[in-house]
């Protein structure tokens, strides 16, 4: 069964840095294209950051500058280091796989609570 | 940039009545890319229909998804309990490259 787990989550002060794990069970995350969604509290869906099978990398604008997003092949594992961090960057944030023919989001983990405040 | 814009904000019925939720998109998009997904409380997002129209993998055929250009639509032909949840459309477009909608809140009465 296809599963997305993300860890990394926390409370964080702002202008800190926090980095984001989601490991993924039965499919290569290399071989797929792979995202980041974040929700704030109460609020709707945002898209943060994708990567493609071939590398590419692309950021919303809120974002762009201030996080990066990656994959460790040997870990299955994609990350999202967050640094610069504001108030506005509290949200659970998921992971999540998308289809290539549909460019929408078919699984996702059960998402990694970050919190900045001082 | 391309917004989309969910209406009603909040859908109050009761099961067994038929739901239907609109999707807004503010230029003409490609139903190919427009997805629709259903969340409930402290879960994550669950994927419904994808290219307007095909259900999920074991999406229950009450769900339905319909449209073309701006203008899409969901519906669930009858309302079972485990449907009340917020719904989301969402669009692969250039810049940002994935746009949710607001959401619709879907209550019972």
């Amino acid at each position: 069964e296809v599963q997305l787990v993300e860890s990394g989550g926390g409370l964080v002060q702002p202008g800190g840095s926090l980095r984001l794990s989601c490991e993924a069970s039965e499919f290569i995350v290399s071989r797929n294209y792979m995202s980041w969604v974040r929700q704030a509290p109460g609020k709707g869906l945002e898209w943060v950051s994708v990567i493609y099978s071939g590398g590419s990398t692309f950021y919303a604008d809120s974002v762009k500058g201030r996080f990066t997003i990656s994959r460790d092949n040997s870990k299955n594992t994609l990350y999202l280091q967050m640094n610069s961090l504001g108030t506005e960057d509290t949200a659970m944030y998921y992971c999540a796989r998308i289809l290539p023919f549909a460019e929408n989001f078919d699984y996702w983990g059960q998402g990694t609570s970050v919190t900045v405040s001082s | 940039e391309i917004v989309l814009t969910q209406s009603p904000g909040t859908l109050s019925l009761s099961p067994g009545e038929r739901a239907t939720l609109s999707c807004r998109a503010s230029q003409s998009v490609s139903s190919n890319y427009l997805s629709w997904y259903q969340q409930k409380p402290g879960q994550a997002p669950r994927l419904l229909i994808y290219g307007a129209s095909s259900r999920a993998t074991g999406i229950p055929d009450r769900f339905s998804g319909s449209g073309s250009g701006t203008d899409f639509t969901l519906t669930i032909s009858r309302l079972e309990p485990e449907d009340f949840a917020v719904y989301y459309c969402q669009q692969y477009s250039s810049s940002p490259l994935y746009i949710f909608g607001q959401g619709t809140k879907l209550e019972i009465k």
